[in-house]
């Protein structure tokens, strides 16, 4: 079965470096995301991605962050001069259509990229 | 605002004995999404079921089922004949198709099977 491929599984930077997250979605998928995940605490949603540029944002996603589809296959997300407080686990996930609508339209998440900053 | 609300943090069950984790939840969209995810100790997110808010049945997917009452808000997972894999944190989401349609995640209840 097709999955949502996450690099590096665990990511240590010092504090103000810039990291980037990597995804490869499922092939056929059409709608990108990225969520995270502060440890001990609910999934937040950051953005979604679709036809090359951001269909929607939190409050989270602020000028810190950044995603960009630099091929046909992957999905970034950039974090610049990163804080203590982005230490968490980040989802990519991918979903065929808009997610929600209509029966089956799950995302499908990758396992996580686990970020720590010192 | 849509707002998902999971009231267990943590729920303990025998093996082999059935379980229900419980999710409420709160829109004003008539058209919308919920979804039951599984979160094992080593991080994934896996989808188990899904159902539609105009679905007629409850949903489905092998040991899964979701009892969804549409005019109490709830939409509980039914986990059957629990297996020590079981143990993991359940969360609980909700799409809508009108205005922001990303889902929203509750924060999750703690599941142990015992053996």
């Amino acid at each position: 079965e097709p999955e949502v491929t996450q690099t590096p599984s665990h990511q240590v930077t010092q504090m103000g470096q810039e990291v980037i997250l990597r995804c490869v979605p499922i092939s056929n998928h059409l709608y990108f995301y990225w969520y995270r995940q502060i440890l001990g605490q609910k999934v937040e949603f950051l953005v979604s991605f679709y036809n090359n540029e951001i269909s929607e944002k939190s409050e989270i996603f602020d000028d810190q962050f950044s995603v960009e589809r630099p091929d046909g296959s992957n999905f970034t997300l950039k974090i610049r001069s990163t804080k203590l407080e982005d230490s968490a686990m980040y989802f990519c996930a991918s979903s065929e259509r808009r997610a929600g609508t209509g029966r089956n339209q799950p995302q499908h998440f990758g396992d996580g990229t686990r970020l720590s900053i010192l | 605002a849509q707002k998902i609300t999971q009231t267990q943090p943590g729920m303990f069950v025998q093996e082999k004995e059935a379980v229900t984790l419980d999710c409420t939840y709160d829109t004003s969209d008539p058209s919308y999404g919920l979804f039951w995810y599984k979160q094992p100790s080593s991080g994934e997110m896996i989808f188990l079921i899904y159902q539609g808010s105009y679905d007629q049945q409850n949903a489905t997917e092998g040991r899964y089922s979701l009892n969804f009452q549409k005019a109490r808000k709830s939409a509980n997972l039914v986990i059957s004949a629990s297996q020590l894999g079981d143990s993991a944190m359940y969360f609980c989401a909700m799409s809508q198709s009108g205005g922001s349609y990303i889902p929203t995640f509750g924060r999750g209840t703690s599941l142990i099977v015992h053996p």
